[in-house]
């Protein structure tokens, strides 16, 4: 049973250009979050999934940024036109909904991570 | 505003003795806890979790403490191993949403 991956682990990128990141939850995995973390700081919710449907958005994620998950399964995050302050890690987690006991809709498993570095 | 706050940065422990992290929270339509631990270079991973219906929950040498009057809530490991040694990261989620909102993190040492 492998865990949440994202890809790629590390990038770096020069301000204004587009970025990508994927992540593949868990396979059997409903829900799909996406977070950002900055040095000292706990990771800050962007957004959410469940299925394909995307259900919360938080105000961090500018116009910028969009999310997809197009078929249910793995998601992509873009950032249009970074800037400096975009550099940070973006993680991704998922989790269990349906089953009926809400500690595994609430309990979310993380990736490791793309570090983003705009230069 | 910082919903969910851990005050201590850092925490160092004997290895064999108690370490206790602490977590205050401010928003009372949280409802369900979660810890995690980090390691370098690592995302987060799930350790411990307790609803607000409880006051305490355990899981082999870590138990998670809910007092809901004062909006706290503390992890304590016992036995502490050199291998506890992480960032440990409070957080919280309710109020029908599932977006969890974290602490800033302690991190603890466990000395040998």
């Amino acid at each position: 049973d492998t865990g949440v991956s994202q890809d790629p682990r590390h990038k770096i990128t020069k301000r204004g250009q587009n970025v990508t990141f994927r992540c593949d939850p868990i396979s059997e995995h409903n829900r799909l979050y996406w977070y950002r973390q900055t040095l000292g700081q706990g990771p800050e919710f962007l957004t959410y999934f469940q299925n394909e449907a995307q259900l919360e958005k938080s105000r961090l994620l500018s116009d910028r940024f969009s999310a997809e998950r197009p078929k249910g399964s793995f998601s992509t995050l873009e950032i249009q036109r970074t800037e400096q302050g975009d550099s940070a890690m973006y993680l991704c987690a998922s989790s269990l909904s349906g089953t009926g006991n809400p500690r595994t809709a609430y309990e979310q498993y993380f990736g490791p991570g793309t570090r983003l570095t705009v230069t | 505003d910082q919903q969910v706050k851990q005050n201590s940065p850092s925490l160092s422990v004997q290895e064999g003795r108690i370490s206790i992290l602490n977590c205050d929270y401010t928003n009372s339509m949280f409802d369900y806890f979660l810890w995690y631990k980090k390691y370098p270079a690592e995302g987060p991973t799930f350790l411990i979790s307790i609803s607000s219906i409880k006051d305490k929950n355990e899981d082999g040498r870590f138990t998670v403490f809910l007092n809901k009057s004062a909006k706290h809530l503390s992890l304590h490991i016992v036995p502490s191993q050199p291998g506890d040694s992480a960032v440990y990261f409070c957080a919280a989620t309710g109020a029908g949403s599932y977006q969890l909102t974290f602490g800033k993190g302690t991190k603890l040492s466990v000395i040998p």
